[in-house]
């Protein structure tokens, strides 16, 4: 089965450490992004990624930072420079312009304690 | 700037009732609108979706209608039932990929 798949559910950190959240896929697809949700806010674009070696900064990127080294891997890092880590942090990918949407992963709970 | 607005934060409707989500966008230049399906800790499901050269698409229980003169759209589900509680995304593209996500609405289905 095609999917998107992001690791771990659930993730624990201490406050100045940095954390990488995991997103793969094997849809084929070229384009990848990271959302992050937080209550009443909706989703906000954090980084995206239309061909494999290249990414854009979103609405919200300061103080992520993610790599693109292989088509079906997207990872994200959140560093300490992130003043509130503490989210919902949803992955997709799409199969670029045109295409009918994104396809999300499960998404990974991240608190910063 | 939002451009992608769902001013209703919150919807209760009975059981088999409609139920109708509403969405605004500001901008004149998309052309592709979506309604994602999401409940607690998992991830966004594709719900139905309508390009601008139509005003209506429909499928099943749910449609989807496009005013692009107000720049608005709107769901309906009609009957609701409990199973549709959840919150719902409208989200609009333009001419590149990267979809705009309202702020959601948490629609409740009571028996």
């Amino acid at each position: 089965d095609g999917g998107i798949t992001q690791s771990p559910k659930y993730l624990f950190r201490k406050e100045g450490q940095n954390v990488t959240l995991s997103c793969e896929q094997n849809l084929n697809h070229d384009a990848m992004y990271w959302y992050r949700q937080d209550p009443g806010q909706g989703l906000r674009l954090i980084y995206y990624s239309q061909i494999v070696n290249d990414f854009q900064k979103g609405d919200i990127a300061e103080g992520y930072s993610v790599s693109r080294e292989k088509k079906e891997s997207f990872p994200l890092t959140v560093t300490s420079a992130q003043k509130n880590p503490t989210a919902f942090y949803l992955c997709a990918s799409s199969i670029g312009p045109g295409g009918p949407g994104y396809t999300f992963g499960s998404g990974t709970r991240l608190t910063v304690v | 700037d939002q451009q992608v607005k769902q001013n209703s934060p919150s919807l209760s409707v009975q059981e088999g009732r409609i139920s109708i989500l509403n969405c605004d966008y500001t901008n004149s230049m998309f052309d592709y609108f979506l309604w994602y399906k999401k409940y607690p800790a998992e991830g966004p499901t594709f719900l139905i979706s309508i390009s601008s050269i139509k005003d209506k698409n429909e499928d099943g229980r749910f449609t989807v209608f496009l005013n692009k003169s107000a720049k608005h759209l709107s769901l309906h589900i009609v009957p609701s039932q409990p199973g549709d509680s959840a919150v719902y995304f409208c989200a609009a593209a333009g001419d590149t990929d990267k979809l705009i996500f309202g702020t959601g609405t948490r629609l409740q289905v009571f028996p």
